[in-house]
């Protein structure tokens, strides 16, 4: 079946620093695939997504890049800030036989960004 | 963008009394939601699919009969968690649909975490 796989965390950077976060997954079909943020306190947010090979997702400093030889989704930032420790999960969305909508979230992984 | 949200934000119960959790999309309309079940460190776990006007779809393993799911409007899916036991501790996250198929796009409430004694 369809899964997503992530680094295990915590990871925790000095301000300014490089980011990544890999995430690999393995699926039947052609998924899309997402990176959510998830701050203190607060409900999942969409950060970036690609729907196909090759496609680069980018939002708030922050790429990825589909690759479809490598099942591959890193999440790369090149000057981390304070204010994006949270939590960042890795995601697909392939639709199941049938119809319909499904995603399927990797573990999570929780960044520390110290001044 | 799209608010979703959920009450409440945490509740604690007794061993066998039900709760239940309600997941709302605020300025827009979801024909499907979605609830997540999150145990600490860990990933998020599809429950099941709640569609409006219609009976809910189980991920395998999840118990029906004690996760009731009803969606009764467009803005409104409630989980009720019956004869609570303290296994049915976690953290529950609901996400609403927004959009036709191909170009939807999912938005979460901010969880609610349930602790029972």
């Amino acid at each position: 079946g369809n899964s997503v796989t992530q680094m295990e965390g915590p990871v925790t950077l000095s301000e300014e620093a490089f980011l990544t976060i890999n995430c690999t997954y393995t699926a039947t079909g052609y998924p899309s695939l997402f990176w959510y943020v998830q701050y203190p306190g607060e409900g999942l947010q969409l950060l970036l997504k690609a729907t196909k090979a090759d496609d680069k997702g980018s939002n708030k400093g922050f790429e990825a890049t589909y690759r479809k030889e490598t099942t591959s989704f890193h999440l790369e930032k090149g000057s981390v800030q304070v204010s994006d420790s949270a939590v960042y999960f890795c995601a697909l969305s392939d639709p199941p036989v049938g119809g319909g909508f499904k995603t399927i979230f990797g573990a999570g992984t929780r960044l520390f960004v110290k001044a | 963008g799209a608010v979703v949200s959920q009450h409440p934000s945490w509740v604690i119960c007794k061993s066998g009394t039900s709760v239940k959790i309600e997941c709302r999309s605020l300025d827009f309309q979801a024909t499907t939601m979605f609830w997540y079940r999150q145990f600490p460190k860990q990933s998020l776990m599809l429950m099941a699919t709640s569609n409006e006007g219609s009976k809910a779809t189980y991920e395998q393993g999840v118990e029906k009969d004690k996760f009731l799911i009803n969606h009764a409007s467009l803005t409104l899916s409630t989980l009720t968690v019956t004869s609570a036991h303290p296994e049915d501790s976690s953290f529950y996250i609901c996400s609403a649909l927004m959009g036709l198929a191909g170009e939807s796009e999912q938005y979460f409430g901010p969880g609610t975490r349930l602790t029972v004694t």
